[in-house]
C-alpha cells in the first residue's frame, strides 16, 4: 500500500516551458487536492476534485490546469512556467476533512 | 476568510525539555488537525479534535481544543531529535464542503541533542 505517490521529485524549468506532475493514490478516495507550498505563505490549494471526471478551483488556481480521468490519478499541470511558480507542490487525498500527502514535487523555473 | 495563526513560528530547544505550541482563529471550527511534516516530506496527519475542551495523547505529544473551539495547543514532553520538523494546524474551511482545508503558517521545531 503506497498511499500518494508524486512523480517527478524534482523538475527545472525554463521560463515558457510547459509540464505536468502525476499524483496516485490507491487509497480509493474521491477526494484528490493540488497544493503548493512557499516559505511564509504556508499550504496553498491550487486545485481540487471530488470525484473521477471533476475539477474544481482552489485559492490560487492561475497558471495550472488538472484533470482526474482515472480516479487514482490527478494530474497538474503548468503551460508556459513562470518564475512565481517555483515552489514545492504537494498532492493530498482523503475522504472526509483527514486528508493524506504525497512527498512533494520541487520546482524550479528559471 | 478563517485563519489560523500559529506560534511561535520557530521554536529551537535542547532534548529533554518541554515546549507548547499554538493554533488560534477568530473563527469557531467544528474540528482541528495537527499535521508533522520533516524534511523534504509530505505532511503527516497525528491527530484530530472534535469536541470543546478534548484532550488526545498521543505518547509524548498531547493535543487539546478550546472550550470555545476557536483555537489548540500542542505540548510535547521531553523533547528528541526526532521531534524536529515543522507542526501544522488544519481546519475545515467554513460552508463545510468539499472538505477542504484550512492550514497555519506552522511552528517549525528543531530539537538538538
Amino acid at each position: 500500500n503506497a498511499g500518494v505517490t508524486q512523480t517527478p521529485k524534482f523538475r527545472v524549468l525554463k521560463t515558457g516551458q510547459s509540464m505536468t506532475l502525476l499524483c496516485a493514490q490507491d487509497m480509493n478516495h474521491e477526494y484528490m487536492y493540488w497544493y503548493r507550498q512557499d516559505p511564509g505563505m504556508g499550504l496553498r490549494l491550487i486545485h481540487y476534485s471530488v470525484g473521477e471526471g471533476t475539477t474544481a478551483k482552489g485559492e490560487v488556481p492561475d497558471g495550472y490546469n488538472v484533470s482526474r480521468l482515472k480516479k487514482q490519478n490527478f494530474l497538474l499541470g503548468l503551460e508556459s512556467a513562470a518564475p512565481s511558480q517555483t515552489s514545492v507542490y504537494f498532492c493530498a487525498s482523503g475522504e472526509g476533512y483527514e486528508q493524506y500527502f504525497g512527498p512533494g514535487t520541487r520546482l524550479t523555473v528559471t | 476568510t478563517q485563519l489560523l495563526e500559529q506560534s511561535p513560528q520557530f521554536l529551537s530547544i535542547q532534548e529533554g525539555e518541554n515546549l507548547t505550541v499554538y493554533c488560534n482563529s477568530s473563527s469557531v471550527f467544528s474540528s482541528l488537525q495537527w499535521y508533522r511534516q520533516e524534511p523534504g516530506e509530505g505532511p503527516v496527519l497525528l491527530v484530530t479534535v472534535v469536541t470543546g475542551g478534548e484532550v488526545k495523547k498521543l505518547k509524548r505529544l498531547t493535543f487539546q481544543f478550546g472550550d470555545a473551539r476557536k483555537d489548540s495547543s500542542l505540548h510535547i514532553t521531553a523533547a528528541q531529535p526526532g521531534d524536529t520538523g515543522l507542526y501544522l494546524c488544519a481546519g475545515p474551511n467554513s460552508g463545510g464542503s468539499n472538505y477542504k482545508l484550512t492550514f497555519g503558517k506552522g511552528t517549525l521545531l528543531t530539537v538538538n541533542p
